[in-house]
């Protein structure tokens, strides 16, 4: 397997306020995604991030409100833009080495006030 | 697109005994299931997964059996310990490294 950080592990923040999520890998990979776990629900797919070319965004989530960069193949950065209330979840990046099997890092709890 | 149904949301065993949990999927062109723990504050962990060219697969107290035919797998573990307390997630893709669909996940508990 992959081993995944992320930064921060855990922030609070204010409404109305942006945060800029890291993801880095210990090797190179070509898929990595993004997924938003609200409190005790299950794991929502937010977008797949493409080396080189703009992000792959599921139904619900859009662009400016959750912009990824992947600037290379071991790191991604995930932002959430604009917070509300509702956006306190914890995020996770996921990578597949090999052969479906997906990874996912140890996670970002995000409270917003 | 894809569509996972897992059950039983909840599950309660006695030490010892056996626990199993069921997932469906809608879309036949799906071809791994993989199963996830996690367990309270942690990152999902994958503990076993299955492909779509085999029926069952084992890995000492957990295996997973998978019928193409009515398009569900699940997932049982024996001699459960207190350990084994944790939130279980099933999930779904399709060929090519896509990314996962998940159910809604079985919190189980083991009591001693």
């Amino acid at each position: 397997s992959a081993v995944i950080s992320q930064k921060p592990s855990r922030d609070i923040c204010q409404r109305g306020t942006s945060l800029t999520i890291q993801c880095q890998v210990d090797s190179q990979v070509t898929m990595m995604f993004w997924y938003r776990q609200q409190p005790g629900q299950s794991l929502t797919l937010i977008a797949t991030a493409n080396q080189g070319s703009e992000a792959t965004y599921e139904s619900g989530f859009v662009i400016d409100k959750f912009p990824i960069s992947r600037p290379n193949l071991t790191f991604s950065t995930l932002t959430v833009s604009n917070m509300s209330p509702e956006d306190s979840s914890i995020y996770l990046c996921s990578v597949v080495p090999r052969a479906n099997e997906q990874f996912f890092g140890p996670g970002t709890r995000l409270t917003v006030l | 697109g894809e569509n996972v149904e897992q059950h039983p949301s909840t599950l309660s065993v006695q030490e010892g005994d056996s626990a199993v949990i069921k997932c469906t999927y809608s879309d036949s062109a799906s071809n791994y299931f993989p199963w996830y723990k996690q367990e309270l504050g942690k990152r999902p962990q994958l503990i076993i997964d299955i492909r779509s060219n085999v029926g069952e697969k084992k890995d000492q107290r957990i295996a997973v059996t998978l019928n193409k035919t009515a398009k569900h797998f699940s997932l049982h573990i024996t001699e459960t310990q207190p350990e084994d307390s944790a939130v279980y997630f099933c999930a779904a893709s399709y060929p090519g490294n896509t990314p996962l669909v998940f159910g809604k996940g079985t919190r189980l508990s083991v009591i001693a």
